[in-house]
């Protein structure tokens, strides 16, 4: 039962434009989501995260929203750069970030 | 800040052994968590540390187990390893405290059962 779900297994962007990642969730309990990124051989590094209390938080280049009736959330990354190119993960918490739930990831490719 | 280490960075051990992990959290950082990831389910929670004691459990056999020391330090345990078992270990560390509940992964242990 997936309870976090990443439904597009790879994504690709130019270099300055803007990178949309998406994450579908079906438990109505979760109340905390973050997103995470991850370079092969290191572990996720914490990006930006947002309480089901908002619809949006911002973090620089990061902008992640957050649509509750839909159980919908997503990553902004404006202006993408190749740096950028990573897995990025969707996480969801129904007990205050103490136990995460990731979705199965989003490779991201960034052109330059 | 230091952030997480985990030590070893990679192990590789027979069938029907076990195992200890461990991990340093980064320093204040008094919750540890482990995770599993595999490429077949990704990454997957085993369980929360905090004070020393287990609060959060995931869904995994009892085979694995972990404990945590009054220093935050936390050691994970895996007993009979199995071939399945082949996986980066990965553990995390937030502070756990009210309006703080990011957490920050280590490099993680890449474990290979042969």
């Amino acid at each position: 039962d997936q309870q976090v779900k990443q439904n597009s297994p790879s994504l690709s962007v130019q270099e300055g434009r803007i990178s949309i990642l998406n994450c579908d969730y079906t438990n109505s309990m979760f109340d905390y989501f973050l997103w995470y990124k991850k370079y092969p051989a290191e572990g996720p590094t914490f990006l930006i995260s947002i309480s089901s209390i908002k619809d949006k938080n911002e973090d620089g280049r990061f902008t992640v929203f957050l649509n509750k009736s839909a159980k919908h959330l997503s990553l902004h990354i404006v202006p993408s750069q190749p740096g950028d190119s990573a897995v990025y993960f969707c996480a969801a918490s129904a007990e205050y970030g103490n136990k995460l739930v990731f979705g199965a990831g989003t490779i991201l490719r960034v052109k330059s | 800040k230091a952030g997480v280490t985990q030590t070893p960075r990679y192990l590789i051990k027979t069938r029907g052994q076990q195992v200890t992990l461990s991990c340093s959290p980064i320093s204040g950082h008094r919750s540890v968590s482990w995770y599993q990831q595999t490429p077949g389910q990704g990454l997957q929670f085993l369980f929360e540390y905090f004070s020393e004691t287990q609060r959060n459990k995931g869904n995994f056999p009892g085979r694995f187990s972990g404990r945590q020391f009054s220093n935050s330090r936390s050691e994970m345990n895996v007993s009979t390893l199995e071939l399945g078992d082949s996986a980066l270990y990965l553990c995390a560390s937030s502070f756990s405290g009210l309006g703080s509940y990011e957490q920050y992964f280590g490099p993680g242990t890449r474990l290979t059962v042969t």
